[in-house]
């Protein structure tokens, strides 16, 4: 079975810049996750989506990030302008449906998308 | 919203010796509560989890334990290998429709030593 696949392992750019991170869930995953992880630092979550509805996005800050999940099956993350601070990993993590109707227990995570902004 | 904490947050023993790292967390609402490795430039890996409805559980050189009472969960991996030496990161899952579905603590760093 094919994991959590993420593009562009590794970007840099200048601050002011734009940028976007791609992410294929696993086939079958209802629910997708994007966490920004800090160097040091425990993944933090940005946005999940279930199909392609936003579940929680309480966390992303609206001002310069955006993230679509136009058809319930891959997503992207954008970030415009990027800031110094937004230098991470952008982690995009997948998990099924349980039988309740909610997002199943076991969430996967990709490679991730490292980001350096100078 | 949920707050997890983790310690330690570097951890250094002698290959075959036990190592332990202790999570704890706020919200008592918090059901689910998995274990993730990191590498060097790789996401994280799922190594074990439990439920809240367990107090245990063991995955051969892996266990966790659940204490629901102070809400506190821990990983314990014995006779360590060098392989082990990596990131680990706890986490807590509240249910939907209470903020954040997982929360990750801010992870150990295991160095296992020759």
């Amino acid at each position: 079975e094919a994991g959590v696949a993420q593009s562009p392992r590794y970007k840099i750019i200048e601050k002011r810049q734009s940028v976007a991170f791609w992410c294929n869930p696993i086939s079958g995953h209802a629910t997708l996750y994007w966490y920004q992880q800090i160097l040091g630092q425990g993944p933090k979550l940005l946005i999940q989506f279930q199909n392609n509805g936003v579940v929680d996005d309480s966390q992303l800050p609206k001002d310069r990030f955006s993230a679509e999940r136009l058809k319930g099956v891959d997503s992207t993350l954008k970030i415009q302008p990027a800031k110094l601070e937004d230098s991470a990993v952008y982690l995009c993590a997948s998990s099924l449906f349980n039988s309740q109707g909610a997002s199943g227990n076991t969430i996967y995570f990709g490679e991730g998308s490292w980001l350096t902004v100078v | 919203g949920e707050n997890v904490e983790q310690h330690p947050s570097t951890l250094s023993v002698q290959e075959g010796d036990s190592a332990v790292i202790k999570c704890t967390y706020s919200d008592s609402a918090s059901n689910y509560f998995p274990w993730y490795k990191q590498e060097l430039g790789k996401g994280p890996q799922l190594i074990i989890d439990i439920r809240s409805n367990v107090g245990e559980k063991k995955d051969q050189r892996i266990a966790v334990t659940l204490n629901k009472t102070a809400k506190h969960f821990s990983l314990h991996i014995t006779e360590t290998q060098p392989e082990d030496s990596a990131v680990y990161f706890c986490a807590a899952k509240v249910p939907l429709g209470r903020g954040q579905n997982f929360v990750f603590g801010p992870g150990t760093r295991l160095s296992v030593l020759p």
